[in-house]
């Protein structure tokens, strides 16, 4: 199946720090990277969907500001997290998907510690 | 009510025990996903559906749109088949998800 590789796969930072995380998408083009933040014991909540060239639409409830999206290319998109928080400490998780297509491959996650 | 129920939510199972879990929806989709996540948190994309049914090794995944209900069984269960196991389905450009299965399988 095709590879999507994210990057870190562990984030350690410090509060008020800023973080990004990348999606990459190593063989298709990814027309929609989604982004989803999974809390212990929890399913995986989807926070913003971006289309490749176009501002990411975030789920209600996700902070915009605190969370930015970038998705500038077809094979490359980040998340980062803005002034840290301990709160925001989680597992984020992306995928990504070729256009038209229903199946999404998933990047191997990263679990991000605010201290 | 969720969209997206799964069961049970958590399995525990002897070594070489056939297993089921369960997965109903509540919204129309256009396909769905069977997810596996290991301990470590990384997810593999086990199948994608969209009627009938797949197979891959011991696992098969089978799926009736009409009774909106899909099903992944595990023959041969083997202690390294431990993960979670999350239902996911895809409606135009939106994904929901089960809150998933822990299958915990003993040697």
């Amino acid at each position: 199946g095709a590879v999507v590789s994210q990057h870190p796969s562990r984030v350690i930072c410090k509060s008020g720090t800023s973080v990004k995380i990348e999606c990459r998408s190593l063989d298709f083009q990814a027309t929609t990277m989604f982004w989803y933040r999974q809390f212990p014991k929890k399913s995986l909540m989807l926070m913003a969907t971006s289309n490749e060239g176009s501002k990411a639409t975030y789920e209600q409830g996700v902070e915009k500001d605190k969370f930015l999206i970038n998705h500038a290319s077809l094979t490359l998109s980040t998340l980062t997290v803005t002034s840290a928080h301990p709160e925001d400490s989680s597992f984020y998780i992306c995928s990504a998907r070729a256009y038209r297509d229903t199946e999404a491959f998933f990047g191997q996650g990263t679990r991000l510690t605010v201290v | 009510k969720n969209e997206v129920e799964q069961s049970p939510q958590n399995l525990t199972a002897q070594e070489g025990e056939f297993i089921t879990i369960n997965c109903s929806y509540s919204v129309g989709i256009s396909a769905l996903h069977w997810l596996q996540q290991h301990p470590g948190g990384g997810i593999v994309s086990l199948f994608m559906l969209s009627s009938g049914k797949k197979k891959h090794g011991r696992l098969i995944a089978t799926i009736n749109i009409q009774e909106k209900h899909s099903s992944l069984h595990i023959t041969a269960s083997h202690p390294r088949d431990s993960a979670v196991y999350i239902c996911a389905v895809v409606n135009n450009n939106d994904m929901r998800f089960g809150a998933g299965t822990r299958l915990t399988v003993k040697p």
